[in-house]
């Protein structure tokens, strides 16, 4: 267990809706990563969050939106959804922000488009 | 980024031990090394970082050449669970987000 929770663990839903993920990070860490994992795009670096300010952004879509909260929650919001959508989004959760930390990932959350 | 190169799969049994080799020909002097594992349908764990020469902790080992263009994770007498996919990343300390290549999938076989 890494301490790090995703909510929901499955979430099947259906073309041009919105769902959002959250996520909660281990006690004190600050900063929030998620990432999304497709069988065709392999493990993918979406955006991060420090203290409440968005940090690094990686292949994230326009559809898709993130923010971190005052208590460093995060959350995840996914519209006009697609079906190449579909993977496994992860959060992980680091203590401040560098290559050199340690990222602790979340179970992820399984989403499927139909 | 530096880009890595590792196999795509590697077979062992139990007890044996398990080499992976990652090629990073164009590595950064700032650059670090970070492997990390991933069971199916989980988040991909931490297992092992360096920068030069080799790395021990309770779970592997990690052996940087003097020239750091490649590395390799030792994983010392496996077992079943060690099935998994194993990542081989590098950047620098500016870089917030890990980088996740193809990955080498290790299968154990009793």
């Amino acid at each position: 267990d890494s301490g790090v929770t995703q909510t929901p663990k499955h979430l099947i839903t259906a073309t041009g809706q919105r769902v959002t993920l959250r996520c909660s990070p281990r006690s004190g860490d600050l900063s929030v990563y998620w990432y999304q994992q497709s069988l065709d795009q392999g493990l993918q670096f979406l955006i991060q969050y420090y203290n409440g300010e968005e940090r690094a952004k990686g292949n994230i879509l326009e559809r898709f939106s993130a923010q971190q909260f005052p208590d460093l929650h995060s959350e995840l919001n996914l519209s006009s959804l697609e079906l190449g959508d579909s993977a496994l989004y992860f959060c992980a959760s680091s203590p401040t922000q560098g290559y050199q930390e340690t990222q602790y990932f979340g179970p992820g959350t399984r989403l499927l488009v139909l | 980024l530096a880009k890595t190169t590792q196999p795509i799969s590697m077979d062992s049994y139990e007890g044996q031990e398990v080499n992976i080799t990652c090629s990073h020909n164009n590595i950064a002097t700032n650059d670090y090394i970070t492997w990390y594992q991933q069971f199916p349908s989980q988040g991909p764990r931490f297992i092992i970082q360096g920068y030069k020469t080799k790395v021990t902790n309770e779970v592997a080992s990690l052996f940087i050449p003097a020239d750091r263009k490649s590395s390799t994770l030792s994983l010392p007498r496996v077992s079943l669970s060690d099935t998994a996919v194993y990542y081989c990343l590098v950047g620098d300390l500016n870089d917030y987000k890990l980088s996740f290549g193809a990955g080498t999938t290790v299968t154990v076989r009793a």
